[in-house]
């Protein structure tokens, strides 16, 4: 067990529904990351947060898509008017100390949009 | 742009044998990091062993260890007396300045 929280753990949603999921990493990790995950491939960068300056967003990321971590500690993604490729699981990961110190990941979030 | 290939989707192994899984990268960066990290089926993924690339020394975590070949950008996992509970999906990942990761490569180790 990393530490790292997330929830919920399936969300099932129907196209164009928004949707928010939540990431409570541990009190050391002042970096926070978000990836998305689809079937059969590797996570892919989504954003990180640097306590809670969000200070690098991938081009995967709409402007459908937004995440904060408004305290530095837990952190949300949004989806707004979902689609149904936006189906994957999302995870967050979580990391102290320096930009290439290890990540830990959290169990995800798997979010299936009708 | 840093990519990192795994050509192995699915490979197996016996119960207690040796298992090798590869990992090529492509970058121009000279310092960074490299992971393998295991996603057992329905459960969160976890670190397997991690190498820094200015470290000429393979990284080495019980029954795992690394071939690093930095020139030739290759980054190989190997597994020893492999186990049951090593059935998993591996991922090689490649950190420079984001973390990228490989598509994985299935495992399944036989009884």
């Amino acid at each position: 067990d990393t530490g790292v929280s997330q929830n919920p753990r399936h969300k099932i949603t129907k196209r164009g529904q928004n949707v928010t999921f939540r990431c409570d990493p541990i009190s050391e990790h002042n970096r926070l990351y978000w990836y998305r995950q689809t079937l059969g491939q590797g996570p892919e960068f989504l954003t990180y947060f640097q306590n809670e300056a969000q200070l690098e967003k991938s081009r995967l990321l709409s402007d459908r898509f937004s995440a904060e971590r408004p305290k530095g500690s837990f952190s949300t993604l949004e989806i707004q008017r979902t689609e149904q490729g936006d189906s994957a699981m999302y995870l967050c990961a979580g990391s102290s100390g320096g930009a290439r110190e290890t990540q830990y990941f959290g169990p995800g979030t798997r979010l299936l949009v009708l | 742009a840093q990519t990192v290939t795994q050509s192995q989707p699915e490979m197996s192994v016996q119960e207690a044998e040796t298992v090798t899984l590869s990992c090529t990268y492509d970058t121009s960066e000279n310092n960074y990091y490299l992971f393998w990290y295991k996603q057992p089926p329905s459960r969160q993924m976890i670190l397997v062993i991690r190498q820094e690339a200015y470290k000429q020394q393979n990284a080495t975590e019980n029954r795992f260890s690394v071939n690093f070949q930095k020139a030739a950008k290759s980054f190989s996992l190997k597994i020893s007396d492999s186990q049951l509970g090593d059935t998993a999906m591996y991922f090689c990942a490649f950190m420079g300045g984001d973390m990228r990761f490989g598509a994985g490569t299935r495992l399944t180790v036989k009884p």
